[in-house]
This record gives C-alpha cells, sequence and structure tokens, in this order.
C-alpha cells in the first residue's frame, strides 16, 4: 500500500519567515496529494491540493510542489503569521480506480509562529 | 459550520462498557470514513463506506464494528475496548463518482479515553 513520510515534525519561525514542510510517497500511482492544516481541538481543513498533472499550485501565500518522477511533495508558506500555528498534514490518494477517496497521510508537522 | 457533525467530543469509558460514536453530514454525500487520529501517528483509516457498502475495512480489530443505516449516517459501536484505543476518532465524508475531488470533510471529531 501506499506510505507517507512528512519531515519535519516539528517547525518553528519567527513571523514573517517562511515555511517549509516536505513529504515523500512510495505509490506511484498516486495522483491527488492534498495538504490539510489542524489547528488545535479543530478538525482538519483542507488548505490547498495538487494533482499529478500540475508541477506547482499557489493560493496567495500558499503554494505546493510536486516532483513526481522523486515522489515528493511540499508546502511552502510565505510571510507566516502566528495564525498559521497548527499541524499540518500532507496526503496522497492511492484511489486505486475507486470512486471514493483514500487519503494515506503523513505524520503531521507542528508548526509555530513566533510574533 | 456544520457539515459533519460528531457525536459525542469527548467519551470516557471502562474496558468493558459498550458505547456508540455518531457521525452526520449534511453535505449530501455518498461516501464516510472514520480515521483514527493518536498522538505522534499518522491518521489511521479505519472503515470506508460508499453508497451505504463499507468498501474499506484496514485490519480493524472486531472491538470496532461500523454501521451505515443511510448515507446521512454514520456510526461506530465500540465494546471491550483497550487502553491504547484511546484516541481522537475523526468522521469525514465526500462525494462519490464523477464529483468526488479527493477532498475529505471532517468533523471535529470524538475524543476517547479508555480507562
Amino acid at each position: 500500500g501506499e506510505n507517507v513520510e512528512q519531515h519535519p515534525s516539528t517547525l518553528s519561525v519567527q513571523e514573517g519567515d517562511s515555511a517549509v514542510i516536505k513529504c515523500t510517497y512510495s505509490d506511484s500511482a498516486s495522483n491527488y496529494f492534498p495538504w490539510y492544516k489542524q489547528e488545535l481541538g479543530k478538525r482538519p481543513q483542507l488548505i490547498i491540493d495538487i494533482r499529478s498533472n500540475v508541477g506547482e499550485k499557489k493560493d496567495q501565500r500558499i503554494a505546493v510542489t510536486l516532483n513526481k518522477t522523486a515522489k515528493h511533495f511540499s508546502l511552502h508558506i510565505t510571510e507566516t503569521q502566528p495564525e498559521d500555528s497548527a499541524v499540518y498534514f500532507c496526503a496522497a490518494n492511492n484511489a486505486g480506480g475507486t470512486s471514493y477517496g483514500k487519503l494515506t497521510f503523513g505524520q503531521g508537522t507542528i508548526l509555530t509562529v513566533h510574533p | 459550520e456544520t457539515g459533519v457533525t460528531q457525536t459525542p467530543r469527548h467519551l470516557v469509558m471502562g474496558m468493558t462498557n459498550k458505547k456508540s460514536l455518531k457521525c452526520e453530514q449534511h453535505l449530501g454525500h455518498n461516501a464516510m470514513y472514520w480515521y483514527k487520529q493518536s498522538a505522534k501517528k499518522p491518521l489511521e483509516l479505519m472503515f470506508v463506506y460508499s453508497l451505504e457498502e463499507r468498501v474499506e475495512n484496514n485490519s480493524v480489530p472486531s472491538r470496532f464494528s461500523p454501521e451505515c443505516p443511510n448515507s446521512s449516517h454514520l456510526f461506530l459501536h465500540l465494546h471491550t475496548l483497550q487502553p491504547e484505543d484511546s484516541a481522537l476518532y475523526l468522521c469525514a465524508s465526500s462525494p462519490v463518482g464523477g464529483s468526488n475531488t479527493g477532498e475529505l470533510f471532517f468533523g471535529e471529531g470524538s475524543r476517547l479515553t479508555v480507562l
């Protein structure tokens, strides 16, 4: 089955700095790579995603890059703010032709942005 | 936001108790999922129901028993649990078929403590 590795497990930055979180996946058939943000005591929420036919996607301060050959993808947050502090999860969809989602998640990264 | 609602939010039970977790979605989706979130571990997929049929069962012990009476409701029946089953149990939903983008919509979770 799919295996997703995520690094680092914790990341501490100063407000205004950039933050980068990296993930690798094992199944070359995976074709959908979302990133979820989970604030303390809250539900995971999708913040950005990318599909295997695209190399990069950007949404304001957040961007995701995908390298299919190397099987890794990264989340980039620029101009970080204290409200960006949360746990971030990457995931890969190994749907295998099914019509429903079947996400395999990374271990999560605790991001702390210091004012 | 009440797209996916889970009850109870917190549950404490002894190892001999029987309890149930409930999930309800108001998004018109046809797939529902149970994930387990333990400390320092990735979200683990437990069960998937698509069009009210169980389509995934990821080697979950029989002390966890899912039930999906209709596309809007999902239950997780618990009996004779172990302390290591203490975790946050997250319900999620998604469309199926052509409407499925891969995104999962999570509930707030049920925090389970087994004494």
